[in-house]
């Protein structure tokens, strides 16, 4: 059945990068848009990001425009998430999913951001 | 962007009761919407797409309506294993947008 696997977690310094996988099983990868979700603690859930893995088109949220990049490994199914210039407010739960409707989450991925 | 207003923000309801809550969306998203369900802890788990196209799996007790810009989730008969937290989501467009959520509390 269709999976999403997503690395573990990170531990980062303010100012730092972190870049998470997911990577995708069970499904004809190309066929469905690869989506990023964050939740901060005690809060709602976020879209952060969307990436076309056939065409490698990228659709990020304002919020996140010019320190977010979501990439596709060109010989796996390997989508990645990277987020520049860390504070202590992207401390949060990151989470991949698929397609528009969501129907497939990734396990999530903590990132925690602290000096 | 699309501005997505749930309601309640929280509630409490017993066994057996019928519980309703409501997303209303700041412009007309048509049929795209999703309903979720998170429980402490874990991964959001989609309850209903398309408006009220109820996923494999989910209990017949949880459906879904609406059109346009106002989207009702319904549970007929409230079971204990159905406290948690609910999101609905707009997929119309991007960037595609979340309600606040709903916390729903067993008495």
């Amino acid at each position: 059945q269709a999976q999403l696997v997503q690395s573990g977690a990170e531990v980062k310094k303010p100012g730092a990068s972190v870049r998470i996988s997911c990577e995708a099983s069970g499904y004809v990868f190309p066929n469905y848009y690869v989506h990023w979700v964050r939740q901060a603690p005690g809060q709602g859930l976020e879209w952060m990001g969307v990436i076309n893995p056939s065409s490698r088109i990228r659709t990020y949220a304002q919020k996140f425009q010019g320190r977010v990049s979501v990439t596709r490994d060109t010989a796996t199914t390997i989508v990645y998430l990277e987020l520049n210039s860390l504070t202590s407010d992207d401390t949060a739960v990151y989470f991949c999913a698929r397609e528009a409707g969501m129907d497939v989450w990734g396990q999530g991925t903590t990132v925690t951001v602290s000096s | 962007d699309i501005q997505m207003t749930q309601s309640p923000s929280a509630m409490s309801a017993s066994v057996r009761d019928r519980v309703t809550i409501t997303c209303r969306a700041s412009q007309d998203i048509t049929k795209y919407l999703a309903w979720f369900q998170q429980k402490p802890g874990k991964v959001p788990e989609r309850l209903i797409y398309s408006a009220s196209i109820l996923q494999n799996g989910v209990p017949s007790r949880f459906s879904g309506t609406g059109f346009g810009t106002e989207f009702t989730l319904t549970i007929s008969s409230l079971q204990p294993e159905d406290f948690g937290t609910y999101y609905c989501l707009q997929y119309s467009g991007y960037p595609h947008t979340f309600g606040q959520g709903t916390k729903l509390e067993i008495k």
